[in-house]
């Protein structure tokens, strides 16, 4: 597909349950970035990676979330232990370039985590 | 303090007249990016349009303009000739340093329009 791809799209949890979310990036994009979601607010900053790199993960809310981009395209957001808190919407976007004007993101459908 | 601020929650706005989102933002960098994304209740992120800080242009794309305000620190999104198809959230975000390498953006609260037929 040409876009940003996402999944699973929608995830139930139990409390204390680890979860895994993949995010496939355009082909070529250099930076991918997670962003959290929650009901009714914009979304903010998780972890960056560039290509396989994670250079920023100063978002990332405690030591149970945890990104990865093994091979610079395909990434994973792990979080253990879920707690209520983490329910939101999570969001990956890509771009083409890791600096530079214009440089917009390009952003998959988000995965819904709810964690009961 | 808030970097980006959206102060109108919600908007309505009557099908093909034009409406104006705010949104005002606060940086001390010269070199940024603003950017207005749109979010349907489907929840994917839209592209809209985007205005560098060193534009000295208003931004355009084809029903959207920007109303940039570099000294007010402002960029109000302007969408002429409202559609049904329009009524989203609408969110407006700022990429610091942009010649730095991976700065994320940073999103204001949003704006609910709806569009009334």
């Amino acid at each position: 597909g040409a876009g940003v791809s996402q999944s699973p799209r929608y995830k139930v949890a139990k409390r204390g349950q680890d979860v895994a979310l993949r995010c496939d990036p355009i082909s070529g994009h250099v930076s991918l970035f997670w962003y959290q979601q929650a009901l009714g607010q914009g979304p903010e900053f998780l972890t960056y990676f560039q290509n396989e790199a994670q250079l920023d993960k100063s978002g990332l809310p405690s030591d149970r979330f945890f990104a990865e981009r093994p091979e610079g395209s395909v990434s994973t957001l792990k979080i253990q232990r879920t707690q209520q808190e983490d329910s939101a919407v999570y969001l990956c976007a890509s771009s083409l370039r890791d600096r530079g004007p214009y440089n917009e993101q390009f952003f998959g459908p988000g995965t819904r985590l709810t964690v009961l | 303090a808030q970097k980006i601020t959206q102060t109108q929650p919600g908007m309505f706005v009557q099908e093909k007249e034009a409406v104006t989102l705010d949104c005002t933002y606060d940086t001390s960098d010269q070199s940024y990016g603003l950017f207005w994304y749109k979010q349907p209740s489907s929840g994917e992120m839209i592209f809209l349009i985007y205005q560098g800080s060193y534009d000295e242009q208003n931004a355009t794309e084809g029903r959207y303009s920007l109303n940039f305000q570099k000294a007010r620190k402002s960029t109000n999104l302007v969408i002429s000739a409202s559609q049904l198809g329009d009524s989203a959230m609408y969110f407006c975000a700022m990429r610091e340093g942009i010649y730095n390498y991976g700065q994320n953006f940073v999103f204001g609260p949003g704006t609910r329009l709806s569009v009334l037929p």
